[in-house]
C-alpha cells in the first residue's frame, strides 16, 4: 500500500465547476505538499501546510492532521487548470533527514 | 531570477553508456534532490544532498552516482548498471522552511 493516496486518478470536470482531489497518507508528517504539474513536466509548489487551511486565488489546500488527510479545492475551474495534481509529504525517512512521499497524481482536465 | 536549470530537456543515449544530467540552482539552498518519474507512478527519490560534500542514497539508488562539490550543483550520472533508465528526471532544492523548488526536468531516452 502507497504511503500517500490521491483520489480520484482521473477528474474530467466542465469549466466553472467546483473541483476536490483528495490525500491520505499513513505516515507522520511535518508538512504536506500540494503541487502542479503541466504537460511539459515542469513542478510548480502550490501549497505547503501543517495545519489548518490555506488560499492562494481560486485555489484552496485543507488538511486534517489527525485524520491524515488534505483536500485541494478549485473553485470556479478553467480549462488552463488542466494539470497533474501531486500530493507529497514530509516525513522522516530510516537515516533521520526528512524526505517528501508523493502520490501517484491526479490528472484534471477542464473542458470549456 | 532564482530558480533551478536543468539541461538538457531531452537526451538520447545507446544503451552502454555513462550519462550526465545538470542541475543547476541560484537560491543558495543547501539541500538538493534528484527524482525520477516513471508513467503511472509517484516520483521517486534517487539520490539527495543535504551540504556541500556530503549526499545520501534515496530509495532507488542502484545504477545512478551524484556529487556536490559545489553548493549550486548537483549533477546526476545514469551509468550503464542502471537496467531501465528510460525516464523523465526531476531535480530539486528546498528551503530552511522545507519550500520546495523543481527543476523543468530532463527526459532520458535509452535505446
Amino acid at each position: 500500500k502507497n504511503e500517500v493516496e490521491q483520489s480520484p486518478q482521473n477528474l474530467t470536470a466542465q469549466e466553472g465547476e467546483f473541483i476536490t482531489i483528495n490525500c491520505s497518507y499513513s505516515v507522520g508528517i511535518s508538512a504536506l505538499h500540494w503541487l502542479q504539474q503541466h504537460p511539459g513536466g515542469g513542478i510548480v509548489s502550490l501549497f505547503m501546510l501543517s495545519s489548518g487551511k490555506k488560499k492562494h486565488g481560486r485555489l484552496i489546500a485543507t488538511i486534517n492532521i489527525q485524520e491524515k488527510h488534505s483536500s485541494l479545492h478549485i473553485t470556479a475551474s478553467h480549462p488552463r487548470d488542466s494539470a497533474v495534481y501531486i500530493c507529497a509529504v514530509m516525513g522522516v525517512s530510516q537515516g533521520g533527514s526528512e524526505k517528501l512521499v508523493f502520490g501517484k497524481g491526479t490528472k484534471l482536465t477542464v473542458n470549456p | 531570477d532564482g530558480g533551478i536549470t536543468q539541461s538538457p530537456k531531452y537526451l538520447f543515449r545507446k544503451e552502454g553508456q555513462n550519462v550526465t544530467l545538470s542541475c543547476e540552482q541560484n537560491l543558495n539552498h543547501d539541500a538538493m534532490y534528484w527524482y525520477r518519474q516513471d508513467p503511472g507512478q509517484g516520483l521517486r527519490l534517487i539520490y539527495y544532498s543535504q551540504i556541500v560534500n556530503d549526499f545520501q542514497k534515496g530509495d532507488i539508488a542502484e545504477g545512478y552516482s551524484v556529487s556536490r562539490e559545489k553548493k549550486e550543483s548537483f549533477p546526476l550520472t545514469v551509468t550503464s548498471a542502471q537496467k531501465n533508465p528510460t525516464a523523465f528526471y526531476l531535480c530539486a532544492s528546498s528551503g530552511p522552511y522545507y519550500e520546495q523548488y523543481f527543476g523543468p526536468g530532463t527526459r532520458l531516452t535509452v535505446t
